[in-house]
């Protein structure tokens, strides 16, 4: 079983639509989470970290559930430019062992 | 903030032949670093990370190999280049607990 699992997709959704992400790990020693945005061809950028007690940034939401070990992206309004691939990523280990899910790519249908 | 440099920015080489990809940081001190692939269609694999000069730690056996020689300089290098050896290669460095990535590196074995 991956450390880090997530669908792949594509979500094809209209512009305007909520869309949501899950994103499974299987290490219960992970500390840190974070969602990364990937464009095509581009290197992943930081979209946000994730917090057990939720965080907002606009129209992006991030949850952590530490019990059933899943953390999810919820995109409101969603925008033709958020069309993109979305990695999450667990951090855990004496290293800081970071280990990325293969992500879930999101197109945004005018 | 930091800044990260990968050099080239594309590269096509022959099977067989050696590689050198180079990656240098600027606005941090004492960085840990890592080398990760991404191969067509496929998620993030961690190649190698180092928390220092002349310390590298490698994830999965393979004919590539890492150096630190400076404390802002991190290098891949293959002596013999596979197909497989083809994708995108991404430097990046940690702080705190976030990642950042570098532009990469596109490279296509022949």
């Amino acid at each position: 079983r991956k450390e880090v699992e997530q669908d792949p997709g594509p979500f094809n959704v209209p512009e305007g639509a909520t869309v949501a992400f899950n994103c499974t790990y299987s290490n219960s020693a992970s500390q840190s989470f974070f969602w990364y945005r990937q464009d095509c061809r581009k290197e992943p950028k930081l979209l946000m970290s994730v917090y057990s007690s939720g965080n907002e940034d606009g129209r992006f939401t991030a949850q952590l559930n530490r019990a059933s070990q899943y953390i999810s992206l919820l995109i409101r309004d969603s925008k033709l430019s958020d069309s993109a691939t979305y990695l999450c990523v667990g951090v855990s280990g004496g290293y800081q062992k970071v280990t990325f899910g293969t992500g879930t790519k999101l197109q945004v249908i005018p | 903030s930091q800044t990260i440099h990968q050099w080239p920015a594309t590269l096509v080489q022959p099977v067989g032949s050696p590689l050198s990809l180079e990656c240098t940081v600027e606005g941090t001190s004492n960085p840990n670093l890592y080398w990760y692939r991404q191969a067509a269609g496929r998620g993030l694999q961690l190649l190698f990370y180092s928390v220092g000069i002349g310390q590298i730690s490698s994830e999965v056996p393979q004919n590539l190999s890492a150096s630190r020689p400076q404390d802002r300089q991190f290098i891949l290098s293959s002596k013999k280049l596979l197909l497989s050896d083809s994708g995108f290669y991404l430097c990046a460095l940690k702080e705190r607990s976030e990642q950042f990535f570098g532009p990469g590196t596109r490279l296509t074995v022949l």
